[in-house]
């Protein structure tokens, strides 16, 4: 079952801040985040595992809640290239796919 | 180039054709994916591969067939298809299944 992601879209001024979740019903081993663009291949930003950690990536930063099988992606100080489409992926304990959710559309206005 | 090219980029077929879509990835990589990307939908699973073997089908139709002769060409067989088939096909690959997975451009297929 698909992970599910909110908000479905966002706009922003640059430097604001955004906030992007995924929550799945099922338990999970791992949560990766990707950003496509228009017309572009999605490319991964982060990977996180179970335990709780949380990453960061420049401005953008991640946390993952393994009890409440959520995640969140922190945008800080947007820039226009933050624009794009953001897709989380989860993985199952026992693992070997990602299934992903629909995406969150994300634009950066100046 | 993002380390795993596809092609053709587009491709336009009608139903009675057959046609293959091919990727390649010089990562170094042994795990590659076939995802389906529709609009207003979320990136489908359809095969995984691991170490040239299948390892998933995600209950895709035969009129899709997979191939992967060796750990870095995935190629994807099409036949008879219809036009609801007419999608973004992306290409994927990491280095076994729990790490970050590197995507191809994809293949912009439309089905007339």
């Amino acid at each position: 079952q698909q992970p599910v992601q909110s908000p479905q879209a966002v706009i922003l001024r640059e430097g604001e801040d955004a906030v992007i979740n995924c929550s799945s019903s099922k338990a999970l081993y791992s949560v990766h985040w990707y950003r496509q663009k228009h017309g572009e291949a999605p490319v991964f930003l982060m990977i996180l595992l179970k335990g709780g950690e949380q990453k960061g990536h420049e401005k953008i930063s991640a946390s993952f809640n393994e009890k409440k099988q959520q995640s969140s992606l922190y945008l800080t100080a947007s820039q226009l290239s933050y624009s794009g489409t953001y897709f989380c992926g989860t993985e199952s304990p026992s693992g070997s796919r990602l299934t992903f959710g629909e995406g969150t559309q994300l634009t950066v206005n100046p | 180039e993002t380390g795993v090219t596809q092609t053709p980029r587009h491709l336009v077929m009608g139903m009675t054709n057959k046609k293959s879509l091919k990727c390649e990835q010089h990562l170094g990589h042994n795990a590659m994916y076939w995802y389906k990307q529709s609009a207003k939908k979320p990136l489908e699973l359809m095969f995984v591969y691991n170490f040239k073997e299948q390892t998933e089908n995600n209950s895709v139709p035969s009129r899709f067939s997979p191939e992967c002769p060796n750990s870095s060409h995935l190629f994807l067989h099409l036949h008879t298809l219809q036009p609801e088939d007419s999608a973004l096909y992306l290409c994927a690959s990491s280095q076994d299944n729990h790490y970050g997975y590197t995507f191809g451009s994809g293949t912009r297929l439309t089905v007339v």
